[in-house]
């Protein structure tokens, strides 16, 4: 089975702090996805990244950046935490294929920015 | 842009009891289309994906069909059980294996 780990459950951090959010996947997955969760808005794609060092913006990307220098690793940064960004972050990933490929899930880090 | 619905946003049924959840997007052009499941606190979980080619795929008491030209799919589910209770969600693959999600549909089996 695909494992798909986020470092954290829960977070609470301040504002203006630099935050950190780790996600690691153990079965070679080319692409993995950062997401954010809000009631009523559901999933909106933050960053995304298809191989080492390669990544694309999502939908909603302003405030958040993403680092990959492993393969199986895939870093959310917030460079200045803001309150709007208290939110559940939601790490995804898959094979590579032109969209034929199931994403699978982390558990989630819910954040909170104080 | 693909806007993906989810109707209704909440169901509550007996146990026991076939159900369907809907689900409707704007944009035919899709290479699948997924529905997960999401525990309180948790993630999502993949339940069953369709490949746009496909009319429908079947999991145990789960079947998802899809109708593209409509911009339609269902979820049925068959003779429920307390343990189904949970956010079904689905969402449409695009370009770039970026996938859209709707709001879901919170189901409550009660005994």
């Amino acid at each position: 089975d695909v494992k798909v780990t986020q470092s954290s459950r829960y977070l609470v951090k301040r504002t203006g702090e630099k935050v950190f959010l780790e996600c690691v996947q153990d079965m070679d997955h080319e692409n993995m996805f950062w997401y954010r969760q809000d009631p009523g808005l559901g999933l909106r794609l933050i960053y995304f990244s298809y191989d080492v060092k390669m990544k694309e913006k999502g939908d909603i990307p302003e405030g958040y950046s993403v680092s990959r220098e492993k393969k199986e690793r895939f870093s959310l940064i917030l460079e200045s935490a803001s309150t709007n960004q208290t939110s559940m972050y939601l790490c995804a990933s898959s094979l590579a294929g032109e969209g034929n490929q199931p994403q699978h899930f982390g558990d989630g880090t819910r954040l909170s920015i104080l | 842009k693909q806007e993906v619905t989810q109707i209704p946003a909440a169901l509550s049924v007996p146990e026991g009891e076939n159900l369907v959840l809907n689900c409707s997007f704007t944009d035919s052009a899709i290479y699948n289309l997924q529905w997960f499941r999401q525990d309180p606190g948790k993630g999502l979980t993949s339940l069953l994906l369709i490949q746009s080619s496909q009319r429908e795929q079947t999991s145990g008491r789960l079947n998802a069909s899809l109708d593209k030209s409509s911009g339609r799919s269902t979820l049925y589910i068959a003779a429920s059980q307390p343990g189904d209770s949970a956010t079904y969600l689905c969402a449409t693959t695009g370009t770039a294996s970026k996938l859209t999600f709707g709001t879901g549909t919170r189901l409550q089996v009660t005994l």
